[in-house]
């Protein structure tokens, strides 16, 4: 059964360091998400993604955020330069129809 | 604005026990709802999902859920629970997928379930 991917599954980086998230969608969705879950807190919505181009972004997605789709298949976040309060578990979904199906995230640890 | 609440943020059964983790919903326009489970250190995996057909919806693991437009809920019942089903249980609400927008989850804060033996 197709699955959404994530890579790493723990990054560890340093307070102002850039880090890369990387999920690989299932090859026959055009819709991409990335949300985030806080440690003991609900899961919120970061961005989505469709056609090239962001469709819609949360409040949460600043100037520091962007995602890109670099080469078909991978779906990047990238955050420029990490604070304390971005450490959190960051979750790829991507959907055709109605069902987002969820990677298994990446637990990102700012220090 | 769409919002869940579910009520509960710990829900503890005996095994062999119902079910019931509760959902309200707050949205401007006809949702898709969604229930979601997550176990210890996993991703997310979709138990069962309201697209306005059925109001009456069964989804994985003998899980099953209905919506109720007059109560705005979207209860999630199972008539056993197996020791199996401990878990973090989140409900969501979409707009549903317009085109190009929408789509997103808006999710409520999680029902831990516990399993007694």
């Amino acid at each position: 059964e197709p699955e959404v991917t994530q890579t790493p599954s723990h990054q560890v980086t340093q307070m102002g360091q850039e880090v890369i998230l990387r999920c690989v969608p299932i090859s026959n969705h055009l819709y991409f998400y990335w949300y985030r879950q806080i440690l003991g807190q609900k899961v919120e919505f970061l961005v989505s993604f469709y056609n090239n181009e962001i469709s819609e972004k949360s409040e949460i997605f600043d100037d520091q955020f962007s995602v890109e789709r670099p080469d078909g298949s991978n779906f990047t976040l990238k955050i420029r330069s990490t604070k304390l309060e971005d450490s959190a578990m960051y979750f790829c979904a991507s959907r055709n129809n109605y069902e987002q199906y969820f990677g298994p995230g990446t637990r990102l640890t700012v220090t | 604005a769409q919002s869940v609440t579910q009520l509960g943020s710990h829900v503890s059964v005996s095994e062999g026990a119902l079910v019931l983790l509760r959902c309200n919903y707050s949205s401007s326009v006809p949702p898709y709802l969604f229930w979601y489970v997550q176990y210890p250190n996993q991703g997310l995996q979709l138990l069962l999902k309201y697209t306005s057909a059925a109001t009456l919806v069964k989804g994985i693991n003998g899980f099953e859920a209905e919506f109720k437009k007059s109560e705005t809920s979207f209860h999630l019942t199972k008539p056993s629970a197996h020791m199996s089903d401990a878990a973090e249980y989140f409900c969501a609400v979409s707009e549903g997928p317009q085109g190009n927008q929408g789509g997103k989850l808006i999710f409520g804060q999680g029902t831990e379930l516990s399993v007694k033996p």
